[in-house]
């Protein structure tokens, strides 16, 4: 069945170091995935997308790989920051308009 | 302020009392979506809409009913509510399932 993973539950990263979270996504058909973070108590906001036409998107210090070839998706954060701490979930859009998150994995940024 | 509303923020209730959380939005979005999270299981969709009067499921819908009368609202039925529907609910609304999504804060709901 379709599923989407992170490779780890929890990335511990120094502050002011990069951090890269992955993603393995098994719906080849799928043509759109999505980079959410949560805080604590709140709902998922949205970081970066990007169309499985693209391998790469940048955004203010986040940037999105995806590799279709082995089904693979990362974010990077460059110069993480404190605020970064957050539980960082992707998710993909199968062709039916359904969306598929991810389990997540849990930034904790190190001062 | 463009936003999505959810209500009740917290309900506790008992097995099979009939409850609605509400979903509203102001952004005339036409996707709407709900969604459930539980502890290790990350957020799984619930069902969706993409216009109005037309719904979907998604990943887990047993157990929940939906409507779409009007674009703005997109309730959640639980008819017969079971302790395995603890949980915490998000309501999401984008312009289409391309688009990103802007969740509600979130209602948490215990079955008892």
């Amino acid at each position: 069945g379709e599923s989407v993973g992170l490779h780890l539950p929890t990335l511990s990263v120094q502050e002011g170091d990069n951090s890269i979270i992955n993603c393995a996504y098994s719906n080849s058909a799928s043509d759109y995935f999505i980079w959410y973070k949560q805080e604590s108590g709140k709902g998922p906001q949205f970081i970066i997308d990007i169309r499985s036409n693209m391998d790469k998107r940048q955004g203010q210090r986040v940037t999105v790989l995806l590799n279709k070839t082995v089904k693979h998706l990362s974010l990077q954060i460059a110069a993480t920051q404190p605020g970064d701490s957050a539980v960082y979930f992707c998710a993909e859009r199968s062709n039916t308009g359904k969306l598929i998150f991810g389990q997540g994995t849990t930034l904790q940024v190190k001062p | 302020e463009a936003q999505v509303t959810q209500n009740p923020r917290y309900l506790i209730t008992v097995t099979g009392k009939k409850l609605t959380v509400t979903c509203s939005q102001n952004m005339n979005h036409e996707y709407m979506s709900w969604y459930r999270q539980d502890p290790g299981l990350g957020l799984r969709q619930i069902y969706y809409s993409m216009n109005v009067e037309v719904t979907d499921k998604g990943d887990v819908p047993e157990g929940y009913k939906v409507s779409r009368k009007e674009k703005r609202n997109f309730p959640l039925i639980l008819e017969s509510p079971s302790p395995n529907q603890t949980s915490l609910y998000f309501c999401a609304s984008a312009w289409e399932s391309y688009n990103e999504q802007f969740f509600g804060p979130g209602t948490r709901l215990t079955v008892l």
